[in-house]
């Protein structure tokens, strides 16, 4: 199965700054079946990002998403303080599908 | 708006078997979609545990050893997980999630804790 390793574990910042998250595969994954979500405590993961950049629905724009092959990078360009959460990337393009073990953004 | 919602014991002894009911409302189940079980440990990560279409195909994780079955019941509008011969490992928060044509997991229920203990 395909392992994704996140990058840092934890990374702490302030409101305003800009976070870069990162997710690296064992093997090359598709563009096409790499995700990140958020997590906060107590509740589901949500979307926000599919296919490698593009923003699910409802996403604001400083959610982006990048890269390609086995580098992929999730930005937020200015922290909100409800940004502050858990991050995992996953993807979807071999079986079985698989997750990252996650990054833990923390003010 | 697809709404999705997990229902089943939130106890099970060790070496039972684990049942969860994924409910789909506003939405049909018969949909182009696959339909998964995630599971997250308490404060541990993601982990994806099987799939089914309407037409009854599935799939599951090696990792869990065929321990695993998933059924659809189309009339009720809702799919079903079964977990057999489950410890204390398999105590979690099990999600149903749907695959969304953007190949990820675009809706998920809240998720119901399950705790296996005797």
């Amino acid at each position: 199965e395909i392992v994704l390793t996140q990058s840092p574990g934890t990374l702490s910042l302030s409101p305003g700054e800009r976070a870069t998250l990162s997710c690296r595969a064992s093997q090359s994954v598709s563009s096409s079946y790499l995700a990140w979500y958020q997590q906060k405590p107590g509740q589901a993961p949500r979307l926000l990002i599919s296919g490698a950049s593009s923003r699910a629905t409802g996403i604001p724009d400083r959610f982006s998403g990048s890269g390609s092959g086995t580098d992929f990078t999730l930005t937020i360009s200015r922290l909100e303080p409800e940004d502050f959460a858990v991050y995992y990337c996953q993807q979807y393009g071999s079986s079985p599908p698989t997750f990252g073990q996650g990054t833990k953004l923390e003010i | 708006q697809v709404q999705l919602q997990e229902s089943g014991p939130g106890l099970v002894k060790p070496s039972g078997t684990l049942s969860l009911t994924c409910a789909v409302s506003g939405g049909s189940i018969s949909s182009s979609n696959w339909w998964s079980w995630v599971r997250q440990p308490p404060g541990k990560g993601l982990e994806w545990i099987g799939e089914i279409y309407h037409s009854g195909t599935t799939s599951d994780n090696p990792s869990l050893k065929s321990r695993v079955t998933i059924s659809v019941d189309k009339s009720k509008n809702q799919f079903s997980l079964k977990l057999s011969s489950v410890t204390a490992a398999d105590t979690a928060v099990y999600y149903c999630a749907r695959l969304g044509v953007v190949m990820a997991f675009d809706y998920w229920g809240q998720g119901t804790l399950v705790t296996v203990s005797s």
